[in-house]
């Protein structure tokens, strides 16, 4: 069935290192590739998302990559700060694009000042 | 601003009650899902609406209904609660953004214990 598998599960890095999130999807049918950042007793946030006719997309210090050919989009972040500590959820949607999404498991970044 | 509101944010209840978990949005929007987050196995569907009085079931349906009579307001049943059903219920609503794209927003959460 539709899968998303998000690696890996938990992420350390020092505060101005930067960090990379890889997620991949099984439907090639899928257009759309949001990210959400869930801060600790928080609702998960959209951060940034990329569609299918595009590449890549940055938003300041957080970007996002697609490669539709190996079914795998990526967020990276660069000189990370404490506050980007939070769980953060890859999604797709699914081949019936009803409005769906499928989401990877989450990875728990750490950034240590 | 999307504002998508849950009745509580924290709620106890003891095996067998009957709990009601209320979500609303402002937005108009066609779709409400209710998730439930547990540590290490992410966001799981549990079931999504539609319409109004429609609904389909998500990846774990098993224990839960739901109800959607206005377009504003989904309910997330529990009909026997029981231990197992301890987690955190996140609602959702989303709404199309054009070229077959649906975004989505997530209310706060609730934090339901089963004792």
């Amino acid at each position: 069935g539709e899968n998303v598998e998000q690696h890996p599960s938990t992420l350390s890095v020092q505060e101005g290192d930067s960090a990379v999130i890889k997620c991949t999807y099984s439907d090639s049918a899928s257009n759309y590739f949001p990210w959400y950042k869930q801060e600790l007793g928080k609702r998960p946030q959209l951060i940034i998302d990329i569609r299918s006719n595009v590449g890549e997309k940055k938003d300041q210090r957080i970007a996002v990559t697609l490669n539709k050919t190996a079914k795998h989009f990526s967020l990276h972040i660069t000189e990370t700060q404490p506050e980007d500590s939070a769980v953060y959820f890859c999604a797709a949607t699914p081949i019936s694009n009803t409005g769906k999404l499928i989401f990877g498991q989450g990875t728990t970044l750490q950034v240590k000042p | 601003d999307v504002k998508v509101t849950q009745s509580s944010r924290y709620l106890v209840k003891r095996t067998g009650e009957k709990v009601f978990l209320e979500c609303v949005q402002d937005m108009d929007h066609e779709n409400m899902f209710w998730y439930r987050q547990d540590p290490g196995l992410g966001l799981r569907l549990i079931y999504f609406s539609y319409d109004v009085k429609m609904k389909e079931k998500g990846d774990i349906p098993e224990g839960y209904s739901v109800s959607r009579e206005k377009k504003e307001r989904f309910s997330l049943i529990l009909e026997s609660a029981s231990t197992n059903q301890t987690s955190m219920y996140l609602c959702a609503s989303g709404g199309r953004m054009g070229q077959g794209i649906f975004e989505q927003f997530f209310g706060p959460g609730t934090r339901l214990t089963v004792l």
